[in-house]
């Protein structure tokens, strides 16, 4: 069965600093993985997701993620926070055509 | 273009009744999913619809039946409404090619309250 995992439902970062977001995979065959985000009392936007064309992938409003197989995971990174960041974001894992989603992890950027 | 609509945005029921969800999807995609996303959770799949049959179901009690139209349009369907049923109802659409990295894209939801 696939899952994922999020490690930390809950991140503060202050403006302008890096932002990590973790997620570990759990997979019997090569995964296809995503990031979406959901800004409160909306649905979810997608970020970014691999498809193993590229380990790095760069995806909208300055993220990237990479994916690595030896650790199975799939972080979720921004050099430099704004405060437009603030908002949930789930990682989530395609599974015979459903998405498994994680428990999500909720960004407070700080001023 | 027009990304995938619900509708309603918000309802309010009592348990034991029945509700209807709407939801159209993007221009051009064929396939609908439900998940329903409960309070402080991550979504969790309901079903996927494709060429009007539910093509696969999660783990979801039979209270829970969907449709989907000729126009790729979907409905969600709970009946005997329970407290645990409130949450947020989402809908994404996508195209089907076979391949699980489809991208999934999502409605805005429709919040239900089951008092």
């Amino acid at each position: 069965a696939q899952s994922v995992t999020q490690l930390g439902s809950h991140v503060s970062v202050s403006e302008g600093a890096l932002v990590l977001l973790r997620c570990n995979y759990s997979s019997s065959v090569p995964p296809y993985l995503f990031w979406y985000v959901q800004y409160p009392n909306q649905g979810l936007q997608l970020l970014l997701k691999y498809t193993s064309a590229a380990t790095l992938v760069k995806g909208i409003n300055g993220f990237e993620a990479e994916f690595k197989k030896s650790e199975t995971s799939f972080h979720l990174t921004k050099p430099s926070a704004h405060m437009s960041d603030a908002a949930e974001y789930f990682c989530a894992v395609s599974g015979t055509d459903k998405l498994i989603f994680g428990t999500g992890t909720r960004l407070q950027v700080f001023p | 273009d027009a990304g995938v609509t619900q509708s309603p945005t918000h309802l309010i029921k009592t348990r034991g009744q029945q509700v209807t969800l709407r939801c159209s999807p993007k221009s051009g995609h064929d396939t609908v999913s439900w998940y329903q996303q409960a309070l402080g959770q991550g979504p969790q799949f309901i079903f996927q619809y494709y060429e009007e049959e539910e093509r696969q179901r999660g783990n979801f009690p039979d209270r829970f039946s969907g449709h989907q139209f000729p126009n790729y349009s979907s409905e969600l369907n709970v009946n005997a409404l329970l407290l645990g049923d409130s949450a947020l109802y989402l809908c994404a659409s996508s195209f089907w090619t076979g391949d699980s990295q489809e991208t999934q894209y999502f409605g805005p939801g429709t919040r239900l309250l089951v008092l």
